[in-house]
């Protein structure tokens, strides 16, 4: 059974600090790993895709990394700014069938302070 | 183009009663899946469906049903609400193919928070 963990479940920093936030997954047969952006009340932002056979995504001051063997990912923030605050969940998804369910972490709370 | 969109946005309901969310998916999208997002919680996945058939379903009893219309738009019926279905409840519409595993890329609404007091 896929099990997907976040750490650190909290996180503040101030302004301007580069940041990692970790994602680790226990079944490493996985399709793709995505990384979302979860506002207080609101719902998801997809933020970056990795598929199964790549290593790393990027957009922006973003950069994903998907280490499939090891069951880890990444999500490197640069120069974080205030409105980074927000909620980020890392979610697995399996191939064909029921597996193509998402199966999500608990997020990393970033807190970012000007 | 338009996104995924959800109504209602806020609903309080009591114990005992039912429940129907709407989600309407984004253009071109033929596959939508429910989640269900309790407070502090990552979210659950509910069901998915494709082509007006369930395609995949969690571990939720059979009181949560859903509908996937022609236009692709899906409901989500909850009967016998129970204290603990408050949650966020997340709709997601993808391009998919029952045969191939496409980039599965979900576009998420903006979700119905149901209260059941």
């Amino acid at each position: 059974k896929q099990e997907v963990t976040q750490i650190p479940a909290a996180l503040s920093v101030p302004e301007g600090e580069n940041l990692v936030l970790n994602c680790s997954f226990t079944d490493s047969a996985i399709y793709n790993l995505q990384w979302f952006r979860q506002d207080p009340g609101k719902g998801l932002t997809s933020l970056l895709l990795i598929q199964s056979s790549q290593r790393e995504q990027t957009s922006g001051r973003l950069n994903a990394s998907l280490d499939k063997s090891s069951g880890r990912s990444t999500l490197y923030i640069a120069a974080s700014q205030p409105g980074d605050s927000a909620t980020y969940l890392c979610a697995v998804q399996g191939d064909a069938g029921n597996n193509r369910k998402l199966i999500w972490g608990l997020g990393t709370s970033l807190g970012v302070n000007p | 183009e338009t996104g995924v969109t959800q109504s209602p946005t806020h609903l309080i309901k009591t114990r005992g009663q039912q429940v129907t969310l709407r989600c309407s998916s984004q253009s071109g999208h033929n596959t939508v899946s429910w989640y269900q997002q309790a407070l502090g919680q990552g979210p659950q996945f509910i069901f998915q469906y494709y082509r007006e058939e369930e395609n995949g379903r969690g571990n939720f009893p059979p009181r949560f049903s859903g509908l996937q219309f022609p236009n692709y738009s899906s409901e989500l019926n909850v009967n016998a609400l129970e204290l603990d279905d408050s949650a966020l409840y997340l709709c997601a519409s993808s391009l998919d193919s029952s045969s191939i595993s496409g980039a599965n890329v979900l576009t998420f609404g903006a979700g119905s928070r149901l209260t059941v007091l």
